[in-house]
C-alpha cells in the first residue's frame, strides 16, 4: 500500500512556466514532508521540506503548499528552467515509530527550452 | 569532501550468485539506510541501521542482508534468494536516529542480473 500518492508521473513544461507536482497521504501522524530532487544517474538530494504547522514554505523558485485538512501537499516550481529537469519525489515521515521516510512514486519533469 | 561513497557503480551478476554493494560515509552520521529504486515505484526501504551493530528490516528485506560493524560502513548483500534483484540501489545516511531531518544519498549502484 502506497503511503504517499504522487501525481503526475511525468510532466512537460515550457521554460518560464510553472511546474506543479501533487502528493496526498492518509496517515495523520506524519509531521515532516520533504521533497527530493534526483538527476539521472545520481542519488536524490533534499530540495525543500515543510512541517504541518505552516501552510506554505518558499525557497527561491520552489514553494511547498500544505493543506493539512485535505492531507495534501504540493511543490510549485516558478519560472521553470531546463536545469530543473529531473525526477522529484515527495515523502512523509513521523517523529515516532520504527520506520522512516515514505516516498511517493516520483514525477519526471522535463522543461523544454 | 564529506559524503557517501557507493561502489561499484555498475554490477552484473549471474543468477544464483550473491553480490555485496559497498556504502561508506565520512559524515559521522549515526543512521544509515539502503533503498531500492525501480521505475514507477519510488524508493523502497530495504534495511536501516541507527547504531553500530544494530539494524532493522525495512519494507522489502527478503533476499537481502546487511551488517554494521563500523559507524562509517553499511554494506548490503543481495543474495540468490532475492527473486528480482535487477534495480538501482541507493545508500543514505542521516545525522541522528531521529526520523526527520535530511537524508544524504550516495550516487547509487545499478545491479543487473544476467
Amino acid at each position: 500500500q502506497q503511503q504517499v500518492k504522487q501525481s503526475p508521473q511525468s510532466l512537460i513544461v515550457q521554460k518560464g512556466g510553472i511546474s506543479i507536482i501533487n502528493c496526498a497521504y492518509e496517515n495523520t501522524a506524519f509531521d515532516y514532508f520533504p521533497w527530493y530532487q534526483q538527476f539521472p544517474g545520481k542519488g536524490p538530494a533534499l530540495l525543500i521540506a515543510i512541517r504541518p504547522d505552516v501552510s506554505e514554505k518558499k525557497e527561491g523558485r520552489f514553494t511547498i503548499s500544505f493543506n493539512k485538512s485535505a492531507k495534501q501537499f504540493s511543490l510549485h516550481i516558478m519560472d521553470s528552467q531546463p536545469g530543473d529537469s529531473a525526477t522529484y519525489f515527495c515523502a512523509a515521515s513521523m517523529e515516532t515509530g520504527a520506520n522512516n521516510l515514505f516516498f511517493g512514486t516520483g514525477t519526471r519533469l522535463t522543461v523544454i527550452p | 569532501d564529506g559524503g557517501i561513497t557507493q561502489s561499484p557503480k555498475y554490477l552484473f551478476r549471474k543468477e544464483g550468485q550473491n553480490v555485496t554493494l559497498s556504502c561508506e560515509q565520512n559524515l559521522n552520521h549515526d543512521a544509515m539506510y539502503w533503498y531500492r529504486q525501480d521505475p514507477g515505484q519510488g524508493l523502497r526501504l530495504i534495511y536501516y541501521s541507527q547504531i553500530v551493530n544494530d539494524f532493522q528490516k525495512g519494507d522489502i528485506a527478503e533476499g537481502y542482508s546487511v551488517s554494521r560493524e563500523k559507524k562509517e560502513s553499511f554494506p548490503l548483500t543481495v543474495t540468490s534468494a532475492q527473486k528480482n534483484p535487477t534495480a538501482f540501489y541507493l545508500c543514505a545516511s542521516r545525522v541522528d536516529r531521529g526520523l526527520t531531518g535530511e537524508l544524504f544519498f550516495g550516487e547509487g549502484s545499478r545491479l543487473t542480473v544476467l
